[in-house]
């Protein structure tokens, strides 16, 4: 079935430094990848679509600047948390979609904690 | 606004018996419908879904209902398995917008031996 590999699992930051995060589609390609945001029992918050090829398309409150996002190749979507804070730590899961009746499959997500 | 809404955050249940988890939604033009597990620092794993041109989708142990005219979704498990456990999020997406999916605020589902 489809994976999407997310990378890394959990990473611990300082303030103000930048952090990257990967998902791939390994066994298919995506033109169309989502970034999720978790807080604790929270619900999965979307926070952008990862458009290959183009620029990412952003939800209402969520800082492009500050969350940048590339989709350069049809199975690799990046998430980079600039100048990150405190108040970024968070859950963060990303997904891609296979084909139309397979359904949304996740990465098994980034557990970000900026200290 | 919550466009999805799963009103029970937790949910206990007996080995065996059978789990009920309900789902609402506002937005009348979402047009497929999705069921998600997730276990704690995980991400989701894909359940069962239905298009909104039906109204009962069965896999095995789950079986999700959709009532368009209630705007009401529910997933059964039947029997409840102790491996069941986990936190449920129902979620609506609407085909052709973007692909964008609206996730619940999800239930704890406790299996009780």
């Amino acid at each position: 079935g489809a994976v999407v590999s997310q990378h890394p699992s959990w990473v611990i930051c300082k303030s103000g430094t930048s952090v990257k995060i990967e998902c791939r589609s390994l066994d298919f390609q995506a033109t169309t990848m989502f970034w999720y945001r978790q807080f604790p029992k929270q619900s999965l918050m979307l926070m952008a679509t990862s458009n290959e090829g183009s620029k990412a398309t952003y939800e209402q409150g969520v800082e492009k600047d500050k969350f940048l996002i590339n989709h350069a190749s049809l199975t690799l979507s990046t998430l980079t948390v600039t100048s990150a804070h405190p108040e970024d730590s968070s859950f963060y899961i990303c997904s891609a979609r296979a084909t139309e009746n397979y359904g949304y499959t996740f990465g098994s997500g980034t557990r970000l904690t900026v200290v | 606004d919550q466009q999805v809404k799963q009103n029970s955050p937790s949910l206990s249940v007996q080995e065996g018996r059978i789990s009920i988890l309900n789902c609402d939604y506002t937005n009348s033009m979402f047009d497929y419908f999705l069921w998600y597990k997730k276990y704690p620092a995980e991400g989701p794993t894909f359940l069962i879904s239905i298009s909104s041109i039906k109204d009962k989708n069965e896999d095995g142990r789950f079986t999700v209902f959709l009532n368009k005219s209630a705007k009401h979704l529910s997933l059964h498990i039947v029997p409840s398995q102790p491996g069941d456990s986990a936190v449920y999020f129902c979620a609506a997406s609407l085909l052709g917008a973007g692909d964008k999916i609206i996730f619940g605020k999800g239930t704890r589902l406790h299996i009780l031996p």
